[in-house]
């Protein structure tokens, strides 16, 4: 089956700094690519959603300059999460369709786990 | 706006016991809905689907059944294994097609 990894699966960064968690298809071609934050006990929220070769579309409440995403290739999305604060403490995850596929045909990472001190 | 609730874990349940989680949306029309599973380590994998009322989505001995009258799509199985211990994620489609909207995730935890 279709394989999504993340890396890295978890860091931790300095209040101030900026982190960059990457997203990859393995096998398959990644035409878009969803991230998402999920907060202790709480839903995966979508943070935005990005088509290959284009900009990202965030979702509404989440600030496209600290959380910048890149999907430059067909296997690869990174978000960069600038500036970070301990309340971008989370769990991150990321997903990928391919070509032809619906919204609900997403294959998910593992996550990555962001602590900011 | 769309949203789904579903029950609170964790769950505990013995081997061979029957397994209930429940899950009820809000949402404009009849949207498609879903489960997901998480197992330890991995990404969220798609257990199963219903895509319009009275549909039955099932796998892996998990089933569900889409009730517009409710707006419920409780997940069951009649007797879980260890290997079932995971989270599980109630989801639907949005109206636009576009994005999923997730419960909150409830864990089962079996022992044997």
């Amino acid at each position: 089956g279709a394989v999504v990894s993340q890396h890295p699966s978890w860091v931790i960064c300095k209040s101030g700094t900026s982190v960059k968690i990457e997203c990859r298809s393995l096998d398959f071609q990644a035409t878009t690519m969803f991230w998402y934050r999920q907060f202790p006990k709480q839903s995966l929220m979508l943070m935005a959603t990005s088509n290959e070769g284009s900009k990202a579309t965030y979702e509404q409440g989440v600030e496209k300059d600290k959380f910048l995403i890149n999907h430059a290739s067909l296997t690869l999305s990174t978000l960069t999460v600038t500036s970070a604060h301990p309340e971008d403490s989370s769990f991150y995850i990321c997903s990928a369709r391919g070509p032809g596929q619906g919204a609900w045909e997403q294959y998910f990472g593992p996550g990555t786990r962001l602590t900011v001190t | 706006g769309d949203s789904v609730t579903q029950m609170e874990g964790p769950v505990t349940l013995s081997e061979e016991a029957f397994l209930t989680i429940n899950c009820t949306y809000t949402a404009t029309g009849y949207p498609s809905l879903f489960w997901y599973v998480q197992y330890p380590g991995e990404g969220l994998q798609l257990l199963l689907k219903a895509t319009k009322a009275d549909d039955k989505g099932s796998n892996k001995g998990f089933e569900a059944t889409y009730r517009k009258e409710t707006t419920s799509f409780h997940l069951e199985k009649g007797s879980v294994q260890v290997s079932d211990s995971a989270v599980y994620f109630c989801a639907l489609l949005n109206q636009a097609g576009t994005a999923l909207i997730f419960g909150k995730g409830t864990t089962l935890s079996v022992s044997s």
